[in-house]
């Protein structure tokens, strides 16, 4: 199993320019998130999906778009990025099922450096 | 909104000594998982507790759950090198399924 994977892993953007953070896993994982990390704030959460067709926003969701059309990918949409995106983007997942749904691993990807000038 | 504050954000020691690190909240979690995370790569997961009280051990590595379920802590004994990275606590809310806040993290250097 490749795990979770993301592309591309480096990206320097203009301001105003519009791009799509790829993310997959093939693990049959049902739900799948996108997380940000900026310096001394940890991990906060843009996105989420709990299965196909479906998406919920999380902390930081203004200036992304997300979509589920298939349980293995689970792209991320900057419509017209600002400087104040400049960050490292994580992609995750992890098995969903049951009550015990909080206690499972979540696997990261590798990780997205996004700079935006 | 459910928040962690982990603390001390920054820590540097030298080889042999021991550490303690803490993450708290004013919140109740159903569950609290430690991620390590290592430069250029996600986070990776260490531990999950999951009961108040509980204490999990992993090598020299010890997490403890808070009789609340409000904190928990990792202490590290003996420390190594190897032991440098970020260390992220994560909580997981009571009806939040498999949402995760994450604290602001640790950076642990251990210096030879």
């Amino acid at each position: 199993n490749a795990g979770v994977t993301q592309t591309p892993k480096f990206q320097v953007l203009k301001t105003g320019q519009s791009m799509t953070l790829q993310c997959a896993q093939d693990m049959n994982h049902e739900y799948m998130s996108w997380y940000r990390q900026d310096p001394g704030m940890g991990l906060r959460l843009i996105h989420y999906s709990v299965g196909a067709g479906i998406t919920d926003q999380g902390e930081v969701p203004n200036g992304y778009n997300v979509s589920r059309s298939t349980t293995e990918d689970f792209p991320l949409r900057l419509l017209s990025a600002a400087p104040s995106q400049t960050s490292v983007y994580f992609c995750a997942s992890s098995y969903s099922r049951g009550l015990s749904s909080s206690y499972n691993e979540q696997f990261f990807g590798p990780g997205t450096r996004l700079t935006v000038l | 909104t459910q928040l962690l504050e982990q603390s001390p954000q920054f820590l540097s020691i030298q080889e042999g000594e021991n550490l303690t690190v803490y993450c708290n909240s004013s919140s109740v979690f159903s569950s609290l998982q430690w991620y390590r995370q290592e430069p250029g790569e996600g986070p990776v997961l260490l531990v999950t507790v999951v009961t108040g009280g509980e204490v999990k051990k992993l090598k020299r590595l010890t997490f403890q759950f808070g009789d609340a379920r409000k904190d928990s802590s990792l202490h590290i004994t003996a420390a190594q090198p190897g032991d440098t990275g970020l260390y992220l606590c994560a909580g997981a809310g009571e009806t939040s399924g498999s949402r995760l806040t994450f604290g602001e993290g640790t950076q642990l250097t251990v210096n030879p």
